[in-house]
């Protein structure tokens, strides 16, 4: 199975911080990689897919890069509404894994 | 517009089997394979296995082999995931997630249905 490893897992930051999660894969999945936001009680919701696409309809602060086996996830002024848990996923081979979450708190 | 509706909580004892379907709609029901995704209480994202609506063949996790079955109904564009012998380490919400058709990615989720299992 592909591990998938994000750091940190908690980041304190303030608005209008600029941000950045990363996430390593045990093995290269290409660009086979999405980042997600999941708030409390919430289901995870989309941000980008493909390691850069962002989602319609999610804000350009977001953006992702990477290949291979490391990528990262980028806010680029954190707004008072992305305080949230964000997790990284793995569909280049099957089981599809996720990473552990990163908590983004004040 | 897209939309998974799954049905409402349970509370099971262990042993026992539960059963969380997941009404599809907005979309042709047969393009989307439909996954099925679980998160114990302050805990990650597991993803428990998928659905092919069109055929019905699935693919499960070695971890859950031989204790969960996806099946569909193409007549009113629901998935159902069964979990059997549930332990108390099986009480999480769990979610249905469509895949994006050419890309793999989950773009529309279910609300989650908590599922609880105590004696």
């Amino acid at each position: 199975d592909i591990q998938m490893t994000q750091s940190p897992s908690t980041l304190s930051a303030s608005v209008g911080d600029r941000v950045t999660i990363t996430c390593r894969a045990s093995q290269s999945i290409t660009s086979w990689l999405a980042w997600y936001q999941q708030k409390p009680g919430k289901a995870p919701n989309l941000l980008i897919y493909k390691a850069s696409s962002l989602e319609s309809g999610v804000p350009s602060r977001f953006s992702g890069s990477g290949a291979g086996t490391e990528f990262t996830l980028t806010i680029s002024s954190l707004q008072p509404n992305d305080f949230a848990t964000y997790y990284c996923q793995q569909y280049y081979s099957y089981p599809w894994t996720f990473g552990q979450g990163t908590k983004v708190e004040i | 517009q897209v939309q998974l509706v799954q049905s409402g909580a349970e509370v099971k004892k262990p042993g026992a089997s539960v059963e969380v379907s997941c009404k599809a709609s907005g979309y042709t029901f047969t393009n989307n394979y439909l996954h099925w995704v679980r998160q114990a209480p302050g805990q990650g994202l597991e993803w428990m296995g998928m659905i092919n609506p069109s055929g019905g063949s699935t693919r499960y996790p070695q971890k859950f082999q031989g204790r969960v079955i996806m099946t569909r109904d193409t007549s009113t564009s629901t998935v159902y995931m069964e979990l059997s012998s549930l332990r108390s380490g099986d009480t999480a919400i769990y979610f249905c997630a469509r895949q994006q058709q050419w890309l793999g990615h989950f773009d529309y989720w279910g609300q989650g249905t908590l599922v609880t299992v105590s004696s």
